[in-house]
């Protein structure tokens, strides 16, 4: 694919659902990121994997949120009981090819999580 | 912790005027982002500025960055309808780790 491909782009879920969002980063970058982009708020980072490893995890809010990567291309970012708060669009972002280091985030389109 | 600010947060000027916006850092960053965003749509990328007095231009849009005093701005000249969007620049840290931290965003509105 050309770019980094999110779905579903929107979800609509009822309080104390779990959900899960997939992001198909662009074929062979090495490194996904995943954000959470609150209302008229600029994109807090959550999670970063390189390939399938997660190394950093500290802008997850809470332990309902998981994210893997299991093979070191698509990534699922779950929601555990999802809360009214957890609102937002979560972004997922990917960059570098192996061997090849580069530090340019690409952005997908998004998913729009709304909790009722 | 790094932290991000862009000023202003809100921007309505008329076609053919030129503005700044600004963004300052607060610690020691390898490389400064400006991304755009239309509403409902994500981040596309603008410029990235990889050292002290870098200045990148495309368009109607100049970027430059000052790491001395941790500041980057982005300059808009003869604004036209079209630039109307809200802008956001994003640093990572020094040392390697590559997670963005971005500002609050500004909000460009550009009135015919």
């Amino acid at each position: 694919g050309a770019g980094v491909s999110q779905s579903p782009r929107y979800k609509v879920a009822k309080r104390g659902q779990d959900v899960a969002l997939r992001c198909d980063p662009i074929s062979g970058h090495v490194s996904l990121f995943w954000y959470q982009q609150a209302l008229g708020q600029g994109p807090e980072f959550l999670t970063y994997f390189q390939n399938e490893a997660q190394l950093d995890k500290s802008g997850l809010p809470s332990d309902r949120f998981f994210a893997e990567r299991p093979e070191g291309s698509v990534s699922t970012l779950k929601i555990q009981r999802t809360q009214q708060e957890d609102s937002a669009v979560y972004l997922c972002a990917s960059s570098g090819r192996a061997g090849i280091w580069s530090y340019e985030q690409y952005f997908g389109p998004g998913t729009r999580l709304t909790v009722t | 912790e790094l932290k991000v600010e862009q000023n202003p947060l809100f921007l309505s000027m008329q076609e053919g005027k030129n503005y700044t916006i600004y963004c300052n850092y607060s610690t020691t960053s390898d490389r400064l982002y400006w991304y755009r965003q239309d509403p409902g749509k994500s981040l596309e990328s603008l410029f990235v500025l990889l050292s002290n007095g870098a200045v990148k231009q495309e368009g109607r849009l100049m970027a430059s960055l000052d790491t001395k005093a941790r500041l980057s701005t982005l300059h808009i000249t003869a604004a036209v309808h079209d630039l109307s969007a809200t802008y956001f620049c994003a640093v990572d840290m020094e040392g390697g780790s590559e997670k963005l931290v971005f500002g609050k965003g500004t909000k460009l509105t550009v009135n015919p």
